[in-house]
Parts: C-alpha cells; sequence; structure tokens
C-alpha cells in the first residue's frame, strides 16, 4: 500500500510552459485535492474532487486545471507556468467527503518557475 | 467564514520542556478540528483529530490537545519535547458541506528543539 504518491519531486519551469503534476492513490478514497504552500501562507486549496468525474475550486485556482477520470489519480495541470506559482504542492486524499475523515498528503513536488 | 489562525510563527523549546502550540478557529458549527506535523521535506502527517465528545484528546507520538469552545481554540500540548519533534505543525479546521467539506489550515507554527 504506497498510499499518496506524486511526481515528479522537484521541477523546474521557464514562464510559459506548460507542465502536468501527478498524483496517484491507492486506497481507493473518493476525495482528492491539490494544495499549495508557500512560506507564511499555510496550504491553499486549489482544486478539489469527491468523485471520479466531479472536480470543484478551491480557494485559489487560477491558472490550474484539474480532471478526475479515475478513482485512483489526479493530475494537476499548469497551462502557462508563472514565477507565482513557484511553490511546494501537495496532493491529498481521503475516503470520502465526509469532514469525520482525516486527509492523507503525499511527499510533495516542489516546483520552481524562473 | 471559516478560518484558523496560529499566532506564533515560530517556537523555540529546550528537550524535556513542555509545549504548548496555539490554535484559534473561526467556525459557526460544531468543528472539527485537526492538528498535522510537517518534517523537513516531507508530507504532513495527521497527530490528532476531535470531532465530539471528550475535548481532552490524544494523539500519537505523545501530544495531547484541548477544544476549548468558549475560547474558539485547540491548542497543542506536550509535556515533555524530543529533539525529533522539530517540525512545522499546522492546525486546521474542517469547512462547511458547500466547500465539499475541505478543511482551511492555519499557517502553521516551527518548531526548534534546543538540546
Amino acid at each position: 500500500n504506497a498510499g499518496v504518491t506524486q511526481t515528479p519531486k522537484f521541477q523546474v519551469l521557464k514562464t510559459g510552459q506548460s507542465m502536468t503534476l501527478q498524483c496517484a492513490q491507492d486506497m481507493n478514497h473518493e476525495y482528492m485535492s491539490w494544495y499549495r504552500q508557500d512560506p507564511g501562507m499555510g496550504l491553499r486549496l486549489i482544486h478539489y474532487s469527491v468523485g471520479a468525474g466531479i472536480t470543484d475550486q478551491g480557494e485559489v485556482p487560477n491558472g490550474y486545471n484539474v480532471s478526475r477520470s479515475t478513482t485512483e489519480d489526479f493530475p494537476l495541470r499548469l497551462l502557462s507556468a508563472a514565477p507565482s506559482q513557484t511553490s511546494v504542492y501537495f496532493c491529498a486524499s481521503r475516503p470520502g467527503s465526509s469532514g469525520y475523515y482525516e486527509q492523507y498528503f503525499g511527499p510533495g513536488t516542489r516546483l520552481t518557475v524562473t | 467564514a471559516q478560518s484558523v489562525t496560529q499566532p506564533d510563527i515560530h517556537i523555540t523549546v529546550s528537550e524535556g520542556a513542555s509545549l504548548e502550540l496555539r490554535c484559534n478557529y473561526s467556525y459557526g458549527a460544531t468543528p472539527y478540528l485537526f492538528w498535522y506535523v510537517q518534517s523537513p521535506g516531507q508530507g504532513l502527517q495527521l497527530l490528532l483529530k476531535y470531532f465530539s465528545g471528550d475535548t481532552l484528546v490524544q494523539g500519537i507520538k505523545g501530544f495531547e490537545a484541548e477544544f476549548k469552545r468558549s475560547q474558539s481554540s485547540f491548542n497543542l500540548r506536550k509535556p515533555s519535547v524530543h529533539w525529533s519533534d522539530a517540525a512545522e505543525y499546522f492546525c486546521a479546521v474542517r469547512g462547511p458541506s458547500n466547500t465539499g467539506n475541505q478543511f482551511y489550515f492555519g499557517t502553521g507554527t516551527s518548531l526548534t528543539v534546543i538540546p
């Protein structure tokens, strides 16, 4: 049971490039989400999904796109990278959307946009 | 609107000393509250959670937290800190159902432990 996995661990992009951050979980969790972590800001929700085919925006969705075609995978796409998107990105999952469940976090992807 | 405040950005304690990290929340209904720990370069790990019932909850690694509704607080405590407790600590509250029950995190408290 690998839990929540994220690839890559590190990435450097040039302004304007696009890329996809991968997230997968093997716990059959319905709910998955993407956060970004910036110094002094804590974790802020980008997008979330309550099940395959269902996604919604979080607090800071601009510049990011998501889809959820399977229960296991929840990729995050940067459409045209900007220096303001330099951050550490965390994917998380939990069994359902009920607040009774804790979230399980991946190890993170450190992204630098130059 | 729901939110979490962690007033202390950074705390330094000596090994063996007691620890208290503060967390204040804003939420209209009964809050579901969480404390997570993040070691350097790692993801977040759940320390403990509160949903209802006993206001003093026990977690992993010897941590505990007390829910005080009158003070809108959920402070994290440990009687004797170990060097391995040096990490960043995040408090979180679950949001309402119309937000998908998403979690709202505080800005974190960084803990340094002096040998």
